[in-house]
């Protein structure tokens, strides 16, 4: 009940595509859900992150999408750069961040 | 830079050596985690502790252990070490108690076990 689910495991997508990468959960208190995103030799870093509450959330070319009664959420990469190419994990926290889980994460490939 | 940091970037050793990697976390956050990263897998949860006390565990195998010590910085210790331990071994850090806990990373240990 504490795993969060994410696909593809693997993508790829030409520059300027749309890149779309889902994550599910079961454990309702989780109450805040960020994306990490990691370049090859680093360690990840927060990438954007949205509450319950909310169903959308937009920085820039990225985009979370909340889905709160399917517990499902998703990253959404408009105009995709191949900069862009990197692990992309989804997690979920709850309990003021005492409890965090990562996804299995995503490699993004985006070709120029 | 997330101003977590972790030492050393690099270490190599042979199987059966005992290694130990050291992690300073952000001014202020009194959570350090450790996980660990194998070629192309994702985040494995090992270890979290919480102001010097362990708070939650993952898979973290018996001959590795961690603490952290009162100055918050903290340390993992993998012995009898295995070919299949080469990793890339993260800590990261947040601060408890705010509404999100955002982990800040480390720059990673790079372990190469020959």
């Amino acid at each position: 009940q504490q795993q969060v689910k994410q696909s593809p495991q693997s993508l790829i997508v030409q520059k300027g595509g749309i890149s779309i990468i889902n994550c599910a959960y079961e454990n309702t208190a989780f109450d805040y859900f960020p994306w990490y995103q990691q370049f090859p030799g680093k360690g990840p870093a927060l990438l954007i992150a949205i509450r319950p509450d909310v169903s959308e959330k937009k920085e820039g070319r990225f985009t979370i999408s909340f889905n709160k009664s399917a517990k499902q959420f998703s990253l959404h990469i408009m105009d995709s750069q191949p900069g862009d190419s990197a692990t992309y994990f989804c997690a979920a926290t709850w309990n003021y961040g005492q409890n965090f889980v990562f996804g299995p994460g995503t490699r993004l490939s985006v070709l120029p | 830079d997330s101003g977590v940091t972790q030492t050393p970037k690099h270490l190599i050793t042979a199987t059966g050596q005992r290694v130990t990697l050291r992690c300073s976390p952000r001014s202020g956050d009194l959570s350090v985690y450790w996980y660990q990263q194998s070629l192309d897998q994702g985040l494995q949860f090992l270890i979290q502790y919480y102001n010097g006390e362990e708070r939650a565990k993952g898979n973290i195998l018996e001959r590795f252990s961690a603490q952290q010590f009162p100055d918050l910085h903290s340390e993992l210790n993998l012995s009898s070490l295995e070919l299949g331990d080469s990793a890339l071994y993260f800590c990261a850090s947040s601060v408890e108690g705010t509404s999100t806990g955002e982990q800040f990373f480390g720059p990673g240990t790079r372990l190469t076990v020959l």
